[in-house]
């Protein structure tokens, strides 16, 4: 079965204060995996696609990277308007549907 | 934003009662999912659509049906509501299931007492 585990669960930061959000999975067969961020009352927004190990992306203060078995989320010099919940999701299998399966979340408070 | 709409977006109910949800598109997109959203759960598929008249179950279906007539339109029903179908109820879309971003819709609030 699909698993993917993110953590920390809740992660507060200063503002300006560097980290990473962990996304761990196990899957028969990564097609991808993606980074989507979650205001409160809102839909997932998408950030990122990561399709093989060794890739990167990065947008404004944001950067995906991607191994064999977690991807993280690096968030450099955060500012209050990052906090929100991060949730990791990958997709697997082969053939016409091919299931994505997603994390809980990182719920991300950036302190000013 | 992806020109995804949902209604209603908020909506209350009582037990037993049917209620229809409905996702609208304007991307053209071929593939439709119904997610819920549930505290300590990740996005559950309920059903998807692959093409007008086209769809199937996902891993959370039971006391869910839903219709696609129309590219455009994606129905969610729930045929008798029960208070474990109160949950955030989520459409999304993505032009291929293969390698393909799903993006979300902003969400239907659903509360059955």
């Amino acid at each position: 079965e699909d698993q993917v585990t993110q953590s920390p669960e809740a992660l507060r930061l200063q503002e300006g204060e560097s980290s990473s959000l962990n996304c761990s999975y196990t899957v028969s067969g990564l097609r991808g995996l993606f980074w989507y961020r979650q205001d409160p009352g809102k839909g997932p927004e998408f950030l990122f696609t990561l399709y093989s190990a060794g890739e990167e992306k990065e947008k404004e203060r944001l950067k995906a990277t991607l191994t064999k078995k977690e991807s993280f989320l690096h968030i450099t010099a955060p500012k209050p308007e990052d906090s929100a919940t991060y949730l990791c999701a990958v997709q697997a299998g082969s053939g016409g549907y091919q299931k994505v399966t997603f994390g809980i979340g990182t719920k991300l408070q950036v302190i000013p | 934003d992806a020109g995804i709409t949902q209604s209603p977006r908020h909506k209350v109910t009582e037990t037993g009662t049917p209620v229809t949800l409905r996702c609208h598109q304007t991307e053209n997109h071929r593939y439709m999912y119904w997610y819920r959203q549930d505290p300590g759960h990740g996005l559950r598929l309920i059903h998807y659509s692959y093409g007008v008249k086209d769809t199937d179950k996902g891993e959370v279906s039971d006391g869910y049906s839903v219709s696609r007539s129309k590219t455009e339109d994606f129905l969610l029903t729930l045929e008798s509501a029960t208070s474990s179908q109160t949950s955030v109820y989520f459409c999304a879309i993505s032009d291929s299931s293969g390698q393909e971003t799903q993006y979300f819709g902003p969400g239907t609030r659903l509360l059955v007492l």
